[in-house]
């Protein structure tokens, strides 16, 4: 069965530092990946997703991830983080059973950066 | 552009009322999605509409139905609303294509007291 996992509940960082939020699926044939942004009360936001290609893909407001696939793995990153970062992150992944379009999401991870 | 829009944003309800959420979205988009958020276990597909006219079950149908009124719109009802449905409700629409990302609404706020 097609799955993807968080193993974080909630990441701590410092302003400034880096951050990586970490995100492992499990699924038959190729996936494509998602990676979306929930501020408090509101609806989720697309930050970037991996198709194919280039491992390393770029997306909105500074953030990256890097697929690897020997890892099963599409780990968010960014350089430095900043205290708007803080929110809940959700990576998803698509291309899977047979309706197009349908996402599987991880139970997500609560990003917290301090001043 | 509104995006997608859901009403209403907040919604009370006692066992056994019926209710429907609306979904709208202005972007042309063919899919349509309705989840549930709950803490902890991510969101969960509750229904989905590929096209205009087909709705198929998704993870969580039990206790829903699904109306696609148009390409437009996509309602989600409680016939006879239990506890075990409180939770957020968010909508969801896509672009016709393999890798193309789904756009969220706000999410509608449901307790079934």
């Amino acid at each position: 069965a097609q799955s993807v996992a968080q193993p974080e509940d909630q990441v701590n960082v410092a302003e400034g530092n880096p951050l990586t939020v970490k995100c492992t699926y499990s699924v038959s044939g190729n996936p494509y990946l998602f990676w979306y942004v929930q501020y408090p009360n509101r609806g989720l936001q697309f930050l970037l997703k991996y198709i194919t290609g280039d491992n390393l893909v770029k997306g909105s407001y500074g953030f990256e991830a890097e697929f690897n696939k020997s890892q099963t793995s599409f780990h968010l990153k960014k350089p430095s983080a900043l205290v708007s970062d803080s929110a809940l992150y959700f990576c998803a992944v698509g291309g899977v059973g047979g309706s197009q379009g349908n996402l599987i999401f991880g139970k997500g991870t609560k990003l917290s950066v301090k001043p | 552009n509104a995006g997608v829009t859901q009403t209403p944003k907040f919604q009370v309800l006692k066992t056994g009322q019926s209710m429907t959420l609306q979904c709208a979205q202005d972007m042309n988009h063919n899919s349509m999605y309705w989840y549930r958020q709950d803490p902890g276990m991510g969101l969960r597909l509750i229904y989905y509409s590929a096209s205009e006219g087909t709705t198929d079950k998704g993870e969580v149908p039990n206790g829903y139905n699904v109306s696609r009124l148009n390409k437009r719109e996509f309602s989600l009802r409680l016939e006879s609303a239990a506890p075990s449905q409180t939770s957020v409700y968010f909508c969801a629409s896509r672009r016709t294509g393999d890798y193309n990302e789904q756009f969220f609404g706000p999410g509608t706020r449901l307790t079934v007291l």
